[in-house]
């Protein structure tokens, strides 16, 4: 299983530009997230997936849209490329309930100038 | 509103001794999910233990150990016998039943050969 991936692994774009980050997960997780991590500030939220056709935001969904097509995959779209969203994003995907820990992508690296 | 608090930004151990890392949160909720996550110097996200709101005894995996005090919210990360490879963030989170997760700002731990 290659578990959660995330492409690219960096990425920098001009303010104003679009692009969408790929994740796909091969352990058939009904649940799926995004996340951003910000220096001292933890990992935030973005958007979240609990199945196929079913997406819901979180903490920060400002500038972001996601959709959920299929259950192996959960892209995240920049609509607007801001300096602000210059972070490094983590994918993630789980089983539904409380019980089951996440599982990550290697994340990506995006600055925005 | 639901929050995971990790007061001590930088923590240093002796290296074979134990170090316990803060971690309160405040939540509504009756049922939840916590955990910690180890963010070594490369990036990947690692699950370490998982500790669940009704569980009456504190979780434990190998030389990790949760320290769950229901009443007081908090749920302390303790090591014992720190190794080098112990050196990393440490991330709380918490998973509501809205299957949203909540991380806080992260613990870095030094061990000190």
């Amino acid at each position: 299983n290659a578990g959660v991936t995330q492409t690219p692994k960096f990425q920098v774009l001009k303010t104003g530009q679009s692009m969408t980050l790929q994740c796909a997960q091969d352990m058939n997780h009904e649940y799926m997230s995004w996340y951003r991590q910000d220096p001292g500030m933890g990992l935030r939220l973005i958007h979240y997936s609990v199945g196929a056709g079913i997406t819901d935001q979180g903490e920060v969904p400002n500038g972001y849209n996601v959709s959920r097509s299929t259950t192996e995959d959960f892209p995240l779209r920049l609509l607007s490329a801001a300096p602000s969203q210059t972070s490094v994003y983590f994918c993630a995907s789980s089983h539904p309930g409380l019980a089951y820990e996440q599982y990550f992508g290697p994340g990506t690296r995006l600055t925005v100038t | 509103a639901q929050k995971i608090t990790q007061t001590q930004p930088g923590m240093f151990v002796q290296e074979k001794e134990a170090v316990t890392l803060d971690c309160t949160y405040d939540t509504s909720d009756q049922s939840y999910g916590l955990f910690w996550y180890k963010q070594p110097s490369s990036g990947e996200m690692i699950f370490l233990i998982y500790q669940g709101s009704y569980d009456e005894q504190n979780a434990t995996e190998g030389r990790y150990s949760l320290n769950f005090q229901k009443a007081r919210k908090s749920a302390n990360l303790v090591i014992s016998a720190s190794q080098l490879g112990d050196s990393a963030m440490y991330f709380c989170a918490m998973r509501n039943t809205g299957n949203q997760f909540y991380f806080g700002t992260g613990t870095s731990l030094t061990v000190i050969p």
